[in-house]
């Protein structure tokens, strides 16, 4: 019962560095989405995918990028890390697109500090 | 104004109580809501979804009052276990590119007491 993978779930990146926040799914889900979520306050969208091959840009894209090759697979990438990137990232995935009523399986976070 | 608005809490209760949180969403087109359940340090998980007519699953009700724009959950008889974050969660209809968002509330935190 895997569900959604994502590592690592901690790390600790310098300013400028970059990383790849990786994320697999074994549900066959179309939909997957990366979120970040800052202390006190809601998760934020930051890239979502329909299906392999295809990505689109959520509410907060900027410093960031994805790739989908595979159904299962959906890594998160940045390329030059700012301490404003502090935050938790979660991967998830849904069978539907979101809000459709099917549920949205959440990975168990990636803690990100940048100093 | 933020999208979806939850009081922050901590609502702290004893076991047994019951306990009421609202959510107020700006968006009149949000056509599906949900709750969210979030453990400290945890992944969201959803708690449940929420109707019209409004529903049940055990100890918790979900309300939804399109008119005045707001979402409630009921928690009864709390349990320890209970003690989580709770995310309230709108779905904003289609934009102009058939997109679908999900909106997070910042969530409520209860904390219930032996």
């Amino acid at each position: 019962n895997a569900g959604v993978t994502q590592t690592p779930k901690f790390r600790i990146l310098k300013i400028g560095q970059s990383m790849t926040l990786q994320c697999a799914q074994d549900m066959n889900h179309n939909y997957m989405y990366w979120y970040r979520q800052d202390p006190g306050m809601g998760l934020k969208l930051i890239y979502y995918s329909v299906g392999a091959g295809i990505t689109d840009k959520g509410e907060v894209p900027n410093g960031y990028n994805v790739s989908r090759s595979t159904t299962e697979d959906f890594p998160l990438r940045l390329e030059l890390a700012a301490p404003s990137q502090t935050s938790v990232y979660f991967c998830a995935s849904s069978y539907s697109r979101q809000g459709s009523g099917n549920t949205i399986y959440f990975g168990e976070g990636s803690w990100l500090t940048v100093v | 104004r933020k999208e979806v608005e939850q009081d922050p809490g901590p609502f702290n209760v004893p076991e047994g109580a019951t306990v009421a949180f609202n959510c107020t969403y700006s968006n009149s087109a949000s056509q599906s809501f949900f709750w969210y359940r979030q453990d400290c340090r945890k992944e969201p998980k959803l708690l449940m979804s929420v109707y019209s007519s409004g529903n049940e699953d055990g100890r918790f009700t979900a309300q939804l009052n399109r008119a005045s724009q707001y979402i409630s959950l009921l928690i009864r008889d709390s349990k320890l276990s209970d003690s989580a974050t709770y995310l309230c969660v709108v779905n904003i209809s289609p934009g102009v590119d058939s997109s679908y968002k999900l909106i997070f509330g910042s969530g409520t935190r209860l904390l219930v007491r032996p």
